[in-house]
């Protein structure tokens, strides 16, 4: 059982290029997050889906796109990167409503922007 | 006020002591509480959630006050495996969980 899986670890991009990071959870979830990571912050927000064909703006959507094909894949897209796009990238799915059901979260994805 | 604060430390402690972290969180409606642990370069990992007073399991403790809106998250009996930051995480409806920054623990021989 794999649980949640991203791909790639690890990623270098030149400003202005851009790219897409593929999350992918076999455990049968309705909901699915992206999240950033940077130093001395706490994990934030970027999109969430409650299903598949549903996306939604998290707390720091700007400069990310995503989309839910299929329930079981979440991509995160970045169609112009920018170096403060530089971060530490978790995907993370949940059965239920994030009130009483803990979040799986994949292995995460280092970008550096340069 | 941030959302959520909690002490960066790093807390450094022997194997066997006993230690606590406090959170403290600013919306008063939140409804859940859930302390995750992140093992360095790691993905966080869901160690204990609270969804009254409090709720313990093994050597974990995790009390809340509502009224002084904080959380705290106790380590009896230390073990070197315990060495990670701990992130307190509120929730206050919808999909907005707000993530701390977290707390370095180190426990050291």
């Amino acid at each position: 059982n794999a649980g949640v899986t991203q791909t790639p670890k690890f990623r270098v991009l030149k400003t202005g290029q851009s790219m897409t990071l593929l999350c992918a959870q076999d455990m049968n979830h309705e909901y699915m997050y992206w999240y950033r990571q940077d130093p001395g912050m706490g994990l934030r927000l970027i999109h969430y889906s409650v299903g598949e064909g549903t996306t939604a703006k998290g707390e720091v959507p700007d400069g990310y796109n995503v989309s839910r094909l299929k329930k079981q894949n979440f991509l995160l897209g970045l169609e112009s990167a920018a170096p403060s796009q530089t971060s530490v990238y978790f995907c993370a799915s949940s059965f239920g409503s994030p009130s009483n059901s803990p979040l799986h979260f994949g292995n995460g994805t280092r970008l550096t922007v340069t | 006020r941030k959302e959520v604060e909690q002490d960066p430390g790093p807390f450094n402690v022997p194997e066997g002591a006993t230690v606590a972290f406090n959170c403290t969180y600013s919306n008063s409606a939140s409804q859940s509480f859930f302390w995750y642990r992140q093992d360095c370069r790691k993905e966080p990992k869901l160690l204990m959630s609270v969804y009254s007073s409090g709720n313990e399991d093994g050597r974990f403790t995790a009390q809340l006050n509502r009224a002084s809106q904080y959380i705290s998250l106790l380590i009896r009996d230390s073990k070197l495996s315990d060495s990670a930051t701990y992130l307190c995480v509120p929730w206050a409806g919808g999909f907005k969980t707000i993530f701390g920054a977290g707390t370095r623990l180190f426990v050291k021989a």
